[in-house]
């Protein structure tokens, strides 16, 4: 139980444009996603926390404006990379948790590797 | 705030050594858990142990064990008899009440382990 997908695994777009990756629970309620960057050989860097239905509470220093995040359903998030550029290329990584069984456990997904040419 | 640490930027260890990965953490909270993820190169985060902070017994898991202090603070990991498999990076992770009144994991900058034939 407990698994968490992403899609795409991998993606490749050009400077300025706009990808959508999407987090999905498929076993279990997701009340809370999160959203995680990781840049080569460094840590995971939280990005923001998602409640369903609410707006996304983002980290200091993380651009709400270009990393848009939905979490419009229980099974389902989305972050968008809005006008991405070479520096927005990264391995991200999303979670889930399922607040009113266990407030401490995530579930990981297997993550995204952006690429901006 | 949250903090953990991992020291050990990153180990080589010849098959068939024992190698320990220390993990040192700070919170003020008294309920908390301690997490290791292994990392291969695939990116995909591997759930190895949780730990909640009541309970300082260790454990151990085939060739895995875990040595958990709450006097110092500590959640080491020790691997037996490693194997060219092992290879990775590791992170230790706290999960605890952030500032911001939520739960949230909190990364150490992780440990690659090279283990060499």
């Amino acid at each position: 139980g407990a698994v968490v997908s992403q899609h795409p695994s991998r993606v490749i777009c050009k400077s300025g444009t706009s990808v959508k990756i999407e987090c999905r629970s498929l076993d279990f309620q997701a009340t809370t996603m999160f959203w995680y960057r990781q840049f080569p050989k460094q840590s995971l860097m939280l990005m923001a926390t998602s409640n369903e239905g609410s707006k996304a509470t983002y980290e200091q220093g993380v651009e709400k404006d270009k990393f848009l995040i939905n979490h419009a359903s229980l099974t389902l998030s989305t972050l968008t990379v809005t006008s991405a550029h070479p520096e927005d290329s990264s391995f991200y990584i999303c979670s889930a948790s399922d607040r009113t069984s266990d407030i401490y456990e995530q579930y990981f997904g297997p993550g995204t590797r952006l690429t901006v040419t | 705030a949250q903090k953990v640490t991992q020291a050990q930027t990153e180990i080589s260890v010849v098959e068939k050594e024992d190698v320990t990965l220390d993990c040192v953490y700070e919170t003020r909270d008294t309920t908390y858990y301690l997490f290791w993820y292994k990392q291969p190169p695939s990116g995909e985060l591997v759930f190895l142990i949780r730990r909640n902070s009541f309970d300082e017994q260790n454990e151990i898991s085939g060739r895995y064990s875990w040595n958990f202090q709450k006097s110092t603070s500590s959640f080491n990991f020790t691997i037996t008899a490693s194997q060219v498999v092992d290879s990775a990076v590791y992170f230790c992770a706290l999960s605890a009440l952030s500032g911001a009144g939520s739960y949230q994991l909190t990364f150490g900058k992780g440990t690659k382990l090279s283990v060499i034939p």
